[in-house]
């Protein structure tokens, strides 16, 4: 079955700097890869998400960009902001079962 | 829409006592999903139902977990008898195939097995 592992588990940065985080899946068969970022005593939100077919996709000061080949994809945040400090997953899944598997998160910390 | 509705928000009981954790999805959505929460094994996906009817099981722990759907507005986990290690926060999610795949995700409940 589908495995995806994340890293680093815990980030620290200064406000303004950029964050990365990286997944890698082990499924060839999967082709949605959604990114949910959770905040203290609440439930994961989507904060962007991209397809098998796109390499690359940007909102705002997100992005995130995906190597089928090398089976990665990545969390890129710029400028970051305090408010941006929270756990961020990253999931994997194919087109129809609707079934993710999430990585092990990481908590990011964006120090002011 | 309120969003996806988990209710009790925070549950302690003792080992031993059964659990009922509910859940009522978006309305429209026909997909559900229960995870469990914790800091060892991160978010695990426990079971899912589509149209009220379990797809995936192959998640929940063991016999004493059980999960189910009697209508597109409400579904149930529970846990009997609970036990410590059960301690986590669960989570239910909802979403609307031909969709985006977007999970919606409740805001947990935490439970405390002591």
């Amino acid at each position: 079955g589908e495995n995806v592992e994340q890293h680093p588990s815990t980030l620290s940065v200064q406000e303004g700097d950029s964050a990365v985080i990286k997944c890698t899946y082990s499924d060839s068969a999967s082709n949605y890869f959604p990114w949910y970022k959770q905040e203290l005593g609440k439930g994961p939100q989507l904060i962007i998400d991209i397809r098998s077919n796109v390499g690359e996709k940007k909102d705002q000061r997100i992005a995130v960009t995906l190597n089928k080949t090398a089976k990665h994809f990545s969390l890129h945040i710029t400028e970051t902001q305090p408010e941006d400090s929270a756990v961020y997953f990253c999931a994997a899944s194919t087109s129809g079962t609707y079934k993710y598997i999430f990585g092990t998160g990481t908590r990011l910390k964006v120090l002011a | 829409d309120a969003g996806v509705i988990q209710s009790p928000r925070h549950e302690v009981t003792e080992m031993g006592q059964e659990v009922t954790l509910r859940c009522k999805p978006i309305s429209g959505h026909d997909y559900l999903f229960w995870y469990r929460q914790t800091m060892m094994r991160g978010l695990e996906l426990l079971i899912y139902f589509n149209n009220n009817v379990p797809i995936d099981d192959s998640g929940m722990p063991e016999d004493r977990f059980s999960a189910k759907m009697p209508n597109a507005s409400f579904s149930t986990l529970k846990i009997q008898p609970s036990e410590p290690r059960d301690s986590a926060v669960y989570f239910c999610a909802s979403l609307t195939s031909g969709s985006n795949n977007e999970q919606f995700f409740g805001p947990g409940t935490r439970l405390t097995v002591l």
